[in-house]
C-alpha cells in the first residue's frame, strides 16, 4: 500500500509570508507525529494526534505554528509569518496504534518538506 | 542540550571495512530505535531493542542495547555502498511517546 506523502516536497518561501505543508499519512493509521529536522540533526518533535485530537503540541516552537487534522486523516502544518530560523526539512510520521506507555509502535515517516524561508 | 550523543558525526570508509556507530545518554530508555535516512527520504525504521543487553543482527548490522538501557552501539562487518546514509537512534521513555533523537552519524562507504 500506499505509505506517508507530504506536500510540496520544496517550499520557497519571503520572510513574512504563510506557508501550509500537508501530511497524508498511511491509511487507517490512528497517530500521527509532526517533526523539525534542521540541517545535519536529528528530528525534533513538534506535535502529536490521535486521530482528530492533537494530544501533545509541546514542541511547537512558537505561536506561529499551528498543526491540525480535523478529520483524523490529512494533517497540514501551518507556519504564519515564516522566519529564516524556520527553515528545514518538515517530516511527517503516522503510526498504526495509540501511545499506550511503554509501547513502541513503528513510525513510518514521508519523505518531508523541505522549507526554504529567504 | 542533546539527550542523546551520537558518534563519530561522520564516517567515511572503504567498502570491506567494519565500522561501530555509538548513541550514548546518561538517561535510562524503556527502548532504542536505530533509522537510516537517505538524502530527501524520511528516517526508516531499522530495528528497536528494548531488554538491556539485547543484541539484535539484520544481515551484516548487529545492534547491542547496554545493559542499563542508557546507550546503544551499530555495529556493520564489510561495509557495502549501499550502507551510505544518515544513521539515527531514537529513544523512547514508558510514560511518553516522544522519541528522543541524536543528531545521526553520515556514513559514506567508498567503492
Amino acid at each position: 500500500g500506499a505509505g506517508v506523502s507530504q506536500s510540496p516536497r520544496y517550499k520557497v518561501a519571503k520572510r513574512g509570508q504563510d506557508v501550509a505543508l500537508r501530511c497524508d499519512p498511511i491509511s487507517g493509521h490512528v497517530s500521527l507525529f509532526w517533526y523539525q529536522q534542521a540541517l545535519g540533526q536529528g528530528p525534533e518533535f513538534l506535535t502529536y494526534f490521535q486521530n482528530e485530537a492533537q494530544l501533545d503540541k509541546s514542541g511547537l516552537p512558537s505561536d506561529r505554528f499551528f498543526a491540525e487534522r480535523p478529520e483524523g486523516s490529512v494533517s497540514t502544518l501551518k507556519i504564519q509569518r515564516t522566519q529564516q530560523e524556520d527553515s528545514a526539512v518538515y517530516l511527517c510520521a503516522s503510526s498504526r496504534r495509540t501511545r499506550t506507555s511503554g509501547s513502541t509502535d513503528t513510525q513510518y515517516f514521508g519523505p518531508g518538506t523541505r522549507l526554504t524561508v529567504l | 542540550t542533546q539527550l542523546l550523543e551520537q558518534s563519530p558525526q561522520f564516517l567515511s570508509i572503504q567498502e570491506g571495512e567494519n565500522l561501530t556507530v555509538y548513541c550514548n545518554s546518561s538517561s535510562v530508555f524503556s527502548s532504542l530505535q536505530w533509522y537510516r535516512q537517505e538524502p530527501g527520504e524520511g528516517p526508516v525504521l531499522l530495528v528497536t531493542v528494548v531488554t538491556g543487553g539485547e543484541v539484535k543482527k539484520l544481515k551484516r548490522l548487529t545492534f547491542q542495547f547496554g545493559d542499563a538501557r542508557k546507550d546503544s552501539s551499530l555495529h556493520i562487518t564489510a561495509a557495502q555502498p549501499g550502507d551510505t546514509g544518515l544513521y539515527l537512534c531514537a529513544g523512547a521513555r514508558d510514560s511518553n511517546y516522544q522519541l528522543i533523537w541524536g543528531a545521526g552519524t553520515k556514513l559514506i562507504i567508498k567503492p
